[in-house]
């Protein structure tokens, strides 16, 4: 969707290093939530953020909603193998009635 | 609680065909969702329901109906099976914001091939 983008679409990483991923609203969020999805399997929920600024972690997987409450990022420290996947960002909008969208998704691979 | 659940699992259908994909939730969940998703993409809403007899269109609804007769139930069907329709289909529920729990909850999604 044009009101919700991701960055990057694919990413290859050596273990090890720390990576970002982006997602930018073109309106404000209500709430924006991020999850996992290994290759062929469903969704595994990460964290959801809804307060500007908020700072959330997971293990080594921490994300942060900007002041604004337009852009997310999501951050990995030392990914390891089992990092390997696809991250989607959704996002809950004011006045939409429940309608919740979803980012293209950022593929990311971990080389051992 | 079992969750969201889905059935089937696959599909293999002939263009033209029809046929219904069945979702539940057990959680009392008032939002429920239809998502597709193509190989190496992310997800696209098809419909989505704010609680029983309400529906409404998501950014993919052409050629789906869906249906909320009761909190628990939300079919997606498709008319006039196309091969665009060849996806995985996910659905999804999460309670009101005003609850304080703010996780979506997903089923295990169902792989459709239309031939």
């Amino acid at each position: 969707s044009q009101e919700l983008e991701q960055s990057p679409q694919s990413l290859i990483v050596q273990e090890g290093k720390n990576l970002t991923i982006n997602c930018t609203s073109s309106k404000t969020l209500y709430g924006l939530y991020w999850y996992k999805q290994k290759y062929g399997e469903g969704l595994i929920f990460l964290m959801m953020l809804q307060k500007g600024g908020e700072e959330k972690s997971h293990e080594k997987i921490t994300a942060k909603l900007d002041e604004k409450k337009q852009q997310s990022s999501l951050h990995i420290t030392a990914s390891q193998p089992s990092h390997a996947g696809i991250y989607l960002c959704g996002a809950d909008y004011y006045n939409q009635g429940g309608k919740l969208i979803f980012g293209q998704g950022t593929e990311l691979s971990v080389k051992p | 609680n079992a969750g969201v659940t889905q059935t089937p699992k696959f599909r293999i259908l002939k263009i033209g065909q029809s046929m219904t994909l069945q979702c539940t939730q057990d959680m009392n969940h008032n939002y429920m969702y239809w998502y597709r998703q193509d190989p190496g993409m992310g997800l696209k809403l098809i419909y989505y329901s704010v609680g029983a007899g309400i529906t409404d269109k998501g950014e993919v609804p052409n050629g789906y109906n869906v249906s909320r007769s009761t909190t628990e139930d939300f079919p997606l069907r498709l008319e006039l099976a196309a091969p665009s329709q060849t996806s995985v289909y996910f659905c999804a529920s999460r309670p009101p914001r005003t609850s304080g729990f703010n996780e979506q909850f997903f089923g295990p999604g169902t792989r459709l091939t239309v031939l």
